[in-house]
């Protein structure tokens, strides 16, 4: 089974900042990564699949990027509703996600 | 608008059954995947299986073989996930969630809070 692994587990910062998620897969999944988000009390949103390719409707300010097994997360300038879990994903064949990191203010 | 309506908040004793629902709207029902994840509480997201409505075929995550029974009824377009013997372990939020090709999510039930206590 292929492991992803998120890091940091938690992360502190402000409105305004940039900051960025790292998911490592224990084997080579090509491009084949999503990034989720879960508000508290809300199902999961797609931001993020085919490790770059923004899902319709998600602001521009989220981006993906790597292949292979090393990926990361990008919002570019924090806002207030970004303050969330987000959660990396393969899809390669077979499907696991990584342990989420939970994103709160400084 | 694509839709996935899970059936309300649910406690139960050990050991009693359980059948929770997941109705699809605004989209062929049968041509998606639809997925079970569990998330317990305070906890990360996990796969329990995934079935396709046109045929059945089912596929289960190893943790799950044997502990849940999944099915569909075209019919009403509806997704179900059943345990026949609950566990106070079981107590979690239960989502559904439709798949783009296998596995992708792209929309996500409202989920179901199961709760198992004595």
């Amino acid at each position: 089974d292929i492991q992803m692994t998120q890091s940091p587990s938690t992360l502190s910062a402000s409105v305004g900042d940039r900051v960025t998620i790292t998911c490592r897969a224990s084997q080579s999944i090509s491009s084949w990564l999503a990034w989720y988000q879960q508000s508290p009390g809300k199902a999961p949103k797609l931001l993020i699949y085919k490790a770059s390719s923004l899902e319709s409707g998600v602001p521009s300010r989220f981006s993906g990027s790597g292949s292979g097994t090393e990926f990361t997360l990008t919002i570019s300038s924090l806002q207030p509703d970004d303050f969330a879990t987000y959660y990396c994903q393969h899809y390669d064949g077979s499907s696991s996600f990584g342990q989420g990191t939970k994103l709160q203010i400084k | 608008e694509v839709q996935l309506v899970q059936s309300g908040a649910e406690v139960k004793k050990p050991g009693q059954s359980l059948k929770i629902s997941c109705q699809a709207s605004g989209y062929t029902f049968t041509n998606y995947w639809i997925g079970w994840v569990r998330q317990m509480p305070g906890k990360g997201l996990e796969w329990m299986g995934i079935i396709f409505p046109f045929d059945s075929e089912t596929r289960y995550s190893p943790s799950f073989q044997g502990q849940v029974t999944i099915s569909t009824d075209k019919s009403s377009k509806t997704a179900y996930m059943e345990w026949t013997s609950l566990k106070a372990s079981d107590t979690a939020m239960y989502y559904c969630a439709r798949q783009r090709g296998r596995w992708l999510v792209d929309t996500w039930g409202q989920g179901t809070l199961v709760t198992v206590s004595s």
